[in-house]
């Protein structure tokens, strides 16, 4: 079964406490794997689109990258302004268009 | 440029009774979504419509849910019957044909009392 886990479910840190997020997945066939950030009570914010193993793409702080098994959000000398819940999901191969995406994780920053 | 939009943002709703929820895609966007998200779960397909062709339903939990699309614009998400298990925020998402960045609108938060 395709499957997305993310962890830890919850991250606290302080401002400028550099840190990791991780997207593990177990899929059929990936044809893209996705990170989005969401607010509450906002819908999922577009951040990146990641297409092969050895990617990597960067916004700001955040830098994504991606293996054959996992992806990692990377945020460096994160603010307070960065604390919010980050999805991952996956887009199969085979003509799927289906997003199935990982429970997220909340992270808080403070100052 | 604006935005996918949804209607209502939030809808309070009885046990047993119906509910439209409405999405506007980003213009120029064919492909449209739907998508539920459930308290501390992860986002689960719903449905999904490309220009003409057979939505692909195969995400609706029952035949209580259903969806419609005008042509390349405005759809409907239809839940009949609601049950409280039915509670959580609605998602609507588009892309261009044959781009797989999904953009998402705010959703709108059901309960189901």
């Amino acid at each position: 079964e395709d499957q997305v886990t993310q962890s830890p479910e919850a991250l606290r840190l302080q401002e400028g406490e550099s840190s990791s997020l991780n997207c593990s997945y177990t899929v059929s066939g990936l044809r893209g794997l996705f990170w989005y950030r969401q607010d509450p009570g906002k819908g999922p914010e577009f951040l990146f689109t990641l297409y092969s193993a050895g990617e990597e793409k960067e916004k700001e702080r955040l830098k994504a990258t991606l293996t054959k098994k996992e992806s990692f959000l990377h945020i460096t000398a994160p603010k307070p302004e960065d604390s919010a819940t980050y999805l991952c999901a996956v887009l199969l191969s085979g003509g799927y268009n289906k997003l199935i995406f990982g429970a997220g994780t909340r992270l808080a920053v403070h100052p | 440029g604006a935005g996918v939009s949804q209607s209502p943002s939030n809808k309070v709703t009885e046990k047993g009774k119906d509910v439209e929820l409405r999405c506007d895609p980003i213009s120029g966007h064919t492909a449209l979504y739907w998508y539920r998200q459930r308290l501390g779960q992860g986002l689960e397909f719903l449905i999904y419509f490309q220009g003409n062709s057979a939505p692909d339903k195969s995400g609706l939990p029952s035949d209580r849910f259903s969806a419609e699309r005008t042509g390349e614009s405005v759809s409907t998400l239809t839940i009949q019957r609601t049950q409280q298990e039915d509670s959580a925020v609605y998602l609507c998402a588009s892309s261009f044909a044959n781009r797989d960045t999904q953009y998402f609108g705010p959703g709108t938060r059901l309960t189901v009392l």
